[in-house]
């Protein structure tokens, strides 16, 4: 399966400052990437969906302009939590779907680590 | 729409007997159906996954699950429990026909006491 990499794996920011977590995937083509957050004991909330070249898609109730995703590239994607406040803090998740080295287009997608945000 | 049900919010079982995280679910059409695991303070990691064939499915760690197409349930099973399996467990289901957005359960907390 693909190896996905998230970074950073923890920060702390004060309110009003901006934070960018990246999503990398390695020996991966990462056609789709999307962005989870996870409140303590809680499932998964999907954010949003981004194909690579292209603008992502924002599920209901996501602020586009407060979440910032870009995904360049094939491998790389970012999402930028823009003028966080304490309510943004929560454990981000991104998740990969597209193809292997091997050209073996994928049915399952893989999860990076996560990014614990804490906006003091 | 499509969806899974996780009925358990919790589950404690004791070290060396078999466990059960029960998955029941509602789709059009066949259903592809996956579990993941996710231990603290990390992702999601794939267990296994069914999309058509034999209907117990072996994945990781020694986990299987079961395909029960009357009862609409894809229940996940280990023999033998460890320790270390003790984590949070979701099934997920495609959001759509075709679709490789993924719905996912409430989750499940598994302990599995010495």
């Amino acid at each position: 399966g693909a190896v996905v990499s998230q970074h950073p794996s923890w920060v702390i920011c004060k309110s009003g400052t901006s934070v960018k977590i990246e999503c990398r995937s390695l020996d991966f083509q990462a056609t789709t990437m999307f962005w989870y957050r996870q409140f303590p004991k809680q499932s998964l909330m999907l954010m949003a969906t981004s194909n690579e070249g292209s603008k992502a898609t924002y599920e209901q109730g996501v602020e586009k302009d407060k979440f910032l995703i870009n995904h360049a590239s094939l491998t790389l994607s970012t999402l930028t939590v823009t003028s966080a406040h304490p309510e943004d803090s929560s454990f981000y998740i991104c998740s990969v779907w597209g193809s292997l080295a091997g050209g073996e287009v994928t049915d399952t997608q893989y999860f990076g680590p996560g990014t614990r945000l804490t906006v003091l | 729409a499509q969806s899974v049900a996780q009925p358990e919010d919790q589950v404690n079982v004791a070290e060396g007997n078999p466990l059960t995280v029960k998955c029941t679910y509602s789709v059009s059409g066949n259903p592809y159906l996956f579990w993941y695991v996710q231990y603290p303070n990390r992702g999601l990691q794939f267990l296994l996954k069914y999309i058509t064939g034999d209907n117990l499915v072996k994945g990781s760690y020694g986990f299987e699950a079961e395909f029960n197409k009357s009862q609409t349930s894809f229940h996940l099973k280990k023999p033998s429990a460890l320790v270390s399996d003790s984590a949070l467990y979701f099934c997920a289901v495609p959001s759509g026909a075709g679709s490789y957005q993924l719905t996912f359960g409430k989750g499940t907390k598994l302990s599995v006491i010495p």
